[in-house]
């Protein structure tokens, strides 16, 4: 059974600061990562599709670097905003299925 | 696009009670997946369709589950008899590439389910 980690659990900051977080899978047979934005009672937002070692993406104040090799993903948000309160998702697509990562729930106070 | 498209927002139901949920992917897309998250599992894969045909199901929990897609708009996921830890917010999600690695998954809203 494939176990993608993240961490931390949850998050508190205050709005201004930066953050990052991180998911952790099996780095064989990597095929690609998956990130996603979600709020309570709203679909999760995709926010970046994670495919090739060193690969980093950026939108906005959010971003994402992936090294395959050791078989990690961090995700930074730059001066975090109160809407950026949301659970952080990560997951592993093996193939089309995607293997999900229990969330960092990230919480930015005004 | 309205993107997928998921019905009833919130279900309760008692015990016993069949619970029939609906997808509607957006239009194109050629995979649809059904997904449950629940606090102690998280988000996982139940069952995924491709050109309306099942792939793998191979996380329907059991028989009681069943999933069906009729038509390249529409699907169901029921549940027959419900049980209380069928309690979870069921999600559908669609896609249009899935050998294209840069593909992702557009979720729905999710449907809230409670089984008193």
């Amino acid at each position: 059974i494939l176990n993608v980690e993240q961490s931390p659990q949850s998050l508190h900051v205050q709005e201004g600061d930066s953050t990052n977080f991180t998911c952790s899978f099996p780095s064989s047979n990597f095929y690609a990562l998956h990130w996603y934005r979600w709020e309570t009672a709203k679909s999760p937002e995709a926010l970046f599709v994670m495919t090739l070692n060193g690969d980093e993406k950026k939108k906005g104040r959010i971003s994402a670097t992936l090294n395959t090799k050791e078989g990690y993903s961090y995700l930074y948000i730059k001066g975090s905003q109160p809407e950026d309160s949301a659970t952080y998702l990560c997951a592993l697509n093996q193939g089309g299925k995607l293997i999900f990562g229990q969330g960092t729930e990230l919480s930015v106070k005004p | 696009d309205a993107g997928v498209i998921q019905s009833p927002r919130h279900e309760v139901t008692e015990m016993g009670q069949e619970v029939t949920l609906r997808c509607k992917p957006i239009s194109g897309h050629d995979y649809l997946f059904w997904y449950r998250q629940t606090m102690m599992r998280g988000l996982e894969l139940l069952i995924y369709f491709n050109n309306n045909v099942p792939i793998d199901d191979s996380g329907m929990p059991e028989d009681r589950f069943s999933a069906k897609m009729p038509n390249a708009s529409f699907s169901t996921l029921k549940i027959q008899p419900s049980e209380p830890r069928d309690s979870a917010v069921y999600f559908c999600a669609s896609s249009s590439r899935l050998w294209d690695r840069e593909e992702t998954q557009y979720f729905g809203p999710g449907t809230r389910l409670l089984v008193l």
